[in-house]
């Protein structure tokens, strides 16, 4: 019964591949959103969907790209991966009345 | 932009000892929350305080904000091993988004 799950929550994998990481909440919230979190523990909002809606867009790169095929679910396809792209990814949830937002346990992206 | 800057980066203390962080911020917000992460977890809600109230408690938690001078302090009273983690606070804006800082590590010795 985990409220946010991500998948997988280890990826290793070389320059240059394509790879995606799933978001599941059953927390029946509106809007889900994808961080990443560097080495330093910064915390930054690259996306976020309401109701199957992108609201927002950080300036990322366009390698990046969220699908979200409904309002439970939320993506993130990551194309021609680079070393700097190595850091942990976390997906996130939140109900339009409460402001809280409620963390999944994160996937550790290495790119070697 | 990275929104909320925490301080002390990292704070040791002894079982039992409160620790105290602080949070400063740059731009008007509609509220602020306190996040907590254990080691190779993802981050956990602790306490939301609006920008129209002063200071709010959650069991051995107090936060106070300060609105004029842009800032936030998280206590954590009697500290326990359990404590141990990096807290985070984060600005609710007018942006549909939260800003994180970079965190404090608090290490709760036994």
């Amino acid at each position: 019964d985990t409220a946010v799950s991500q998948t997988p929550k280890y990826l290793v994998t070389q320059m240059g591949n394509d790879k995606s990481i799933k978001c599941e909440q059953n927390l029946g919230h509106d809007t889900m959103y994808w961080y990443k979190q560097d080495s330093k523990k910064f915390l930054k909002i690259m996306f976020s969907y309401n109701n199957k809606e992108l609201i927002i867009n950080e300036t990322v790169p366009n390698r990046f790209s969220p699908k979200s095929p409904d309002k439970a679910h939320l993506n993130l396809h990551i194309n021609s991966l680079e070393l700097g792209d190595s850091a942990v990814y976390f997906c996130a949830s939140s109900s339009q009345v409460e402001d809280t937002q409620y963390f999944g346990p994160g996937t550790r992206l290495t790119v070697l | 932009s990275q929104q909320g800057e925490e301080d002390p980066q990292a704070l040791s203390i002894q079982e039992g000892e409160n620790a105290t962080m602080n949070c400063s911020y740059k731009t008007s917000i509609n509220n602020l929350q306190w996040y907590r992460q254990n080691s190779g977890r993802g981050l956990v809600h602790l306490i939301l305080i609006r920008s129209n109230e002063r200071e709010k408690h959650s069991g051995r938690l107090r936060v106070t904000l300060d609105t004029s001078k842009k800032s936030s302090s998280l206590l954590i009273t009697a500290s326990r091993a359990a404590d141990t983690a990096s807290y985070f606070c984060a600005t609710d804006g007018n942006d549909y988004k939260l800003s994180f800082g970079a965190g404090t590590t608090v290490t709760v010795r036994a």
